[in-house]
């Protein structure tokens, strides 16, 4: 079964660039993932669809200071001009069929 | 707009049961796959169970198997949760999500949850 590993913490400053990083385990490099964002004492926000090419579907509303990008297993959200309320846990998911995975997520913190 | 509304949460002993309800509106709703996922207090996501969007699937979360029954009333446009024997465990936020398509890809929109707390 697919794994997916996420650093648990990361920070940057305001204004900055941040890269989250997904990685999926051994034999699963071709998946597609999504990326969803959980700001505090809220629900989880789809962000965007990134394929194993790089290809990326974006949710309704997302600004375009979010972004994704693929390199083998490595799937990556990168967030510009870091916002205040980019601060938050980001969660990464994969699915098959009856089954949906997340990663453990990362949390970001913004200096 | 897409909405998913979650009501029914709320405290219940161990061994008891609950009922969960997701209110869907501003899409088709039988024609798409839902799922539950449930969030433990301080920790990450965890998928709980899922209906597929042709109305004949259900899938199970190994940890809830046997336990939580989930079920659709696309005539209503809502989403259940039946939760029986209830364990201290199973205390979370439980969120309603809907799936892109029919078949249970990705989930594009999410409720804003419901809060079950298991506990004597």
């Amino acid at each position: 079964q697919v794994v997916l590993t996420q650093s648990p913490s990361a920070s940057a400053s305001l204004g900055a660039s941040v890269k989250l990083t997904c990685t999926l385990s051994s034999g699963h490099s071709s998946y597609s993932i999504a990326w969803h964002q959980q700001q505090p004492e809220k629900g989880p926000r789809y962000l965007m669809k990134l394929n194993n090419d790089g290809s990326h579907r974006k949710g309704d509303g997302i600004p375009d200071r979010f972004s994704g990008s693929s390199s083998g297993a490595e799937r990556y959200l990168t967030i510009s001009s870091l916002q205040s309320e980019d601060e938050a846990d980001y969660y990464c998911q994969t699915w098959g069929t009856g089954i949906h995975i997340f990663g453990g997520g990362t949390k970001l913190t913004v200096l | 707009e897409v909405q998913l509304v979650e009501s029914g949460g709320g405290l219940v002993q161990p061994g008891g049961s609950l009922r969960l309800s997701c209110a869907a509106s501003g899409f088709t709703f039988s024609n798409y796959a839902m799922s539950w996922v449930r969030q433990a207090p301080g920790k990450g996501l965890e998928w709980v169970s899922a209906f597929s969007g042709s109305g004949d699937s259900t899938y199970y979360a190994d940890s809830v198997k046997g336990r939580l029954t989930i079920s659709r009333d696309n005539s209503k446009n809502t989403l259940y949760l039946q939760m029986n024997s209830l364990r201290a465990e199973d205390t979370a936020v439980y969120y309603c999500a809907k799936s892109y398509d029919g078949s249970g890809k990705y989930f594009d929109y999410w409720g804003q949850g419901t809060l079950v707390t298991v506990s004597s």
